[in-house]
């Protein structure tokens, strides 16, 4: 069936450094979500990508969107504090249920 | 506006006994709901998904059941937990004709002991 896989697992950065997940799917996407899930709190909608080649910005958020449609990324710049959570990806094909990724868990030091 | 609720928030189960959560969305009509398991440090796992009353959709066999007796209302049910039942369940909903962006409740914390 369909798999959506993410790396890194876990990433640890200093305040102001850079950080960037990725998403790979096993199958061509119909599109793909993005979600932010605070410690404790519950997975909050991002963004969604549906053009191939597609890259949305959000004010320090990057989102890419592969020319195949079967991967995506997600970069923060100079990251504060507020960036710490898990970040999901979410894909699907025409007519299925979408399916997350394990999510990239990211702490930030000051 | 829509508003999505989810309860009880917070559960202690023992082995064996059963289970109910609920949720219900308010400010829309026929949306497509969601059954989301989150197990410690791992994703979001989908369960059941419905698309309309008695509509129900398993993605994973599992001694947990689904209903949808009303069409903004979505049951969870487990007739005996299992230790393995343990996790983070999350109910959430998309409009019917929508870009599927999915909307998540607050989500029940469930421990079975």
């Amino acid at each position: 069936g369909q798999q959506v896989m993410q790396i890194p697992q876990y990433q640890h950065v200093q305040e102001g450094e850079d950080f960037t997940t990725y998403c790979n799917s096993s199958t061509t996407l119909s599109n793909i979500q993005w979600y932010k899930q605070r410690p404790g709190g519950h997975p909050v909608f991002l963004i969604q990508l549906v053009k191939s080649g597609e890259v949305k910005k959000q004010k320090r958020l990057t989102f890419q969107f592969g020319e195949a449609k079967k991967n995506s990324s997600l970069h923060i710049t100079a990251t504060q504090t507020t960036d710490v959570g898990t970040y999901f990806c979410a894909g699907n094909q025409a007519g299925t249920a979408l399916i997350f990724g394990k999510g990239t868990t990211l702490s930030v030091s000051s | 506006s829509q508003t999505i609720h989810q309860w009880p928030a917070t559960l202690v189960q023992p082995v064996g006994s059963p289970l109910s959560l609920e949720c219900t969305v308010e400010g829309t009509s026929n949306p497509n709901l969601y059954w989301y398991r989150q197990a410690a440090g791992r994703g979001l796992q989908l369960l059941f998904y419905s698309i309309g009353i008695d509509q129900i959709s398993s993605e994973v066999p599992q001694n947990l059941s689904a209903s949808r007796p009303q069409d903004r209302q979505f049951i969870l049910s487990s007739k005996k937990l299992l230790l393995s039942d343990s996790g983070f369940y999350l109910c959430a909903w998309a409009p019917n004709r929508g870009t599927g962006e999915l909307f998540f409740g607050e989500g029940s914390r469930l421990t079975v002991l």
